[in-house]
């Protein structure tokens, strides 16, 4: 069975620029999460998919940042316009539906993106 | 508003010594707790998880940890390290909710091991 799978690996893009990050999903995962990793910090949420709905995005740092979800399959994460801080490491995760599973998440390797 | 701490940014550890990696948070109920590893290049493995029950749990790779309420701790151990678990090891605390829900981590521990 495959994990969760990140696109790219790694990123590299001036100020300004705009960049899509994907992931996709463990098969039959209805939760999706987005968590970054900024140089030296810990690892923090940004928001939470239940199929195509965005459950919780309290963790977006500001509108720069868009996340979809068509379909609720894979999901896409758009940084525009991308600036210095916005660098680091974007990670991905999934959860299962049902009962205490939907609380275990798998994550994938992440997107290092760096804004130069 | 829940949080994680983990103590030791960098620990240094010989091969086949023992590991305690510390681990303490904070929430206002029992929480769910995991600790995670992330290897070179590699995602964020799971190592182990605790829901509830026998405080002791096992995970993989021969690690285990222990949730100790009244230290509001969730310490992970090895009792002989391997050259390949050298590695950052994150603890996280996920809250109780309807539909899953974010996990807040620690700011990481980075283990290196000495042959």
């Amino acid at each position: 069975e495959a994990g969760v799978t990140q696109f790219p690996s790694h990123s590299v893009i001036e100020k300004g620029q705009t960049v899509t990050l994907r992931c996709d999903p463990i098969s039959g995962h209805d939760n999706l999460y987005w968590y970054r990793r900024v140089m030296g910090k810990e690892i923090k949420f940004l928001l939470h998919f239940v199929k195509e709905s965005k459950q919780d995005e309290s963790g977006m740092p500001n509108n720069r940042f868009l996340a979809e979800r068509t379909g609720g399959t894979y999901s896409t994460l758009k940084v525009q316009p991308a600036e210095l801080e916005d660098s680091g490491v974007y990670f991905c995760a999934s959860s299962f539906t049902g009962g205490l599973a939907k609380n275990i998440q798998y994550f994938g390797a992440g997107t290092r993106l760096s804004v130069l | 508003a829940q949080s994680v701490t983990q103590p030791d940014i960098h620990i240094t550890v010989s091969e086949g010594a023992s590991l305690e990696l510390r681990c303490n948070y904070s929430y206002g109920a029992t929480p769910y707790l995991f600790w995670y590893v992330q290897s070179p290049g590699q995602g964020l493995q799971l190592l182990l998880k605790y829901f509830s029950g026998d405080t002791l749990v096992q995970g993989i790779k021969g690690f285990e940890a222990e949730f100790k309420r009244s230290q509001s701790s969730f310490n992970l151990r090895k009792p002989s390290v391997h050259w390949s678990d050298a590695a950052e090891y994150f603890c996280a605390v996920g809250a109780y909710g309807n539909a899953g829900n974010m996990l807040t981590f620690g700011g990481g521990t980075r283990l290196m091991v000495k042959p």
